[in-house]
């Protein structure tokens, strides 16, 4: 069953900041977040495994609620090069699988 | 070097036809995937093999067979080609089944 994102979609300008939500039904053994850019692969950002551990890249943040099965995705003083299609996937401690929401659209404005 | 490459980038094909993707690593994994991204962006998992061994085999027509000779290669297959399948198949790759993935560009398979 795959982990629900919100909002769909989000518009901001340079500098603003943005949070992107990520919800699933089954007790998670991690969290991941990835960025795809129009016309390309998803890219990497983010994991968060239960138990607190993240590993990921230095400007950008993430939350993990173990007992809530949730995780928000932090942007902060937004850039252009940050638009993009966000991903969240979940991994349940039985399937092992990586499950994708249906992602969120961000655009950064001038 | 190209840590996951896949071959080749766009396919145009009529109904009916047989079709192969391949995808390579370099990166040294020993678990290698395949996911399907629809018209509306949904990435859905289709096969993983780790160790050359298949773990994942999702609801996916019979048309689609994927095979891995070696860790580092994973090809996929797909008989009598439907306009439903017009996707882009991403390969991708990591170590361990549960930890991050290293995507390819993606094949655009388009089914005329």
């Amino acid at each position: 069953q795959q982990p629900v994102q919100s909002p769909q979609a989000v518009i901001l300008r340079e500098g603003e900041d943005a949070v992107i939500n990520c919800s699933s039904s089954k007790a998670l053994y991690s969290v991941h977040w990835y960025r795809q850019k129009h016309g390309e692969a998803p890219v990497f950002l983010m994991i968060l495994l239960k138990g607190g551990e993240q590993k990921g890249h230095d400007k950008i943040s993430a939350s993990f609620n173990e007992k809530k099965q949730q995780s928000s995705l932090y942007l902060t003083a937004s850039q252009l090069s940050y638009s993009g299609t966000y991903f969240c996937g979940t991994v349940s401690g039985s399937a092992r699988q990586l499950t994708f929401g249906s992602g969120t659209q961000l655009t950064v404005l001038p | 070097d190209t840590a996951v490459s896949q071959t080749p980038k766009y396919l145009v094909t009529q109904m009916g036809n047989d079709k192969s993707i391949k995808c390579e690593q370099n990166l040294g994994h020993d678990t290698m995937y395949w996911y399907k991204q629809d018209s509306k962006k949904f990435l859905k998992i289709m096969f993983s093999y780790n160790n050359k061994e298949l773990i994942i085999n999702e609801t996916v027509p019979n048309r689609f067979s994927p095979k891995s000779p070696d860790k580092a290669h994973l090809n996929l297959h797909i008989n009598s080609l439907e306009l439903g399948d017009s996707a882009v198949y991403f390969c991708a790759s990591s170590q361990g089944t549960a930890w991050w993935l290293f995507f390819g560009e993606g094949s655009r398979l388009t089914v005329l």
